[in-house]
């Protein structure tokens, strides 16, 4: 069974602070790395994917992947209310027949105090 | 406009009786997928379609069908629903598995 393991917070962070979310997984196979923000009974939305060790920036989120750790985190700086949601991290798991599945970690829930 | 689309969004229904949520989307992907996701259990999977005519079990597939017969639709199909059954659910779609996947806004399900 792939797992995918994130804290499930909540994590409080003051509005200008950085959040900082963490993940890990199981499958040493994997490849590309998925993180996705869903509020609150809202669909999720992709905001981030990485697939080479090291960091990737996008404005004020940066992904940073190290695959010898099986470890993927996703640092939001300046982080403001509008980024309080639930943080799910993905990861594609091969399910055989040239398939892979994402297999989603049960998220972290992050809250932005004004 | 890019999207998936679901329908219903809400649904309230009795236990046995037969019903089916919508799901299409307007991208070409080749990949579908659904999920339903329920408090401190996350997003878990149910079906997928690999392509048109091609469906496989997700982790908790009992009591759901799908069928793929068209490229854009993937429907989901509860022939007897049951109160287990009240979540969340979603559909997806990927150009292809294992690369993003777009959600459509969700379907809430209660089963009396």
């Amino acid at each position: 069974q792939k797992e995918v393991e994130q804290n499930s917070g909540p994590l409080s962070v003051p509005e200008g602070a950085i959040a900082s979310l963490n993940c890990t997984y199981s499958d040493r196979g994997s490849q590309s790395f998925f993180w996705y923000r869903q509020y609150s009974g809202k669909s999720p939305e992709l905001i981030m994917f990485i697939y080479s060790n090291g960091d990737k920036e996008d404005g004020r989120f940066t992904a940073q992947l190290n695959k010898a750790s099986q470890y993927v985190s996703l640092l939001i700086r300046d982080s403001q209310p509008s980024d309080s949601a639930t943080y799910l991290c993905a990861v594609p798991a091969y399910s055989g027949a040239g398939s892979y599945q994402l297999t989603f970690g049960k998220g972290t829930k992050l809250s932005v105090i004004p | 406009e890019a999207q998936v689309t679901q329908n219903p969004r809400y649904l309230i229904t009795v236990t046995g009786k037969k019903l089916t949520v919508t799901c299409s989307q307007n991208m070409n992907h080749e990949y579908m997928s659904w999920y339903r996701q329920d408090p401190g259990l996350g997003l878990r999977q149910i079906y997928y379609s690999m392509n048109v005519e091609v469906t496989d079990k997700g982790d908790v597939p009992e009591g759901y069908k799908v069928s793929r017969k068209e490229k854009r639709n993937f429907p989901l199909i509860l022939e007897s629903p049951s109160p287990n059954q009240t979540s969340l659910y979603f559909c997806a779609s990927s150009f292809t598995s294992g690369t993003t996947q777009y959600f459509g806004p969700g379907t809430r399900l209660t089963v009396l």
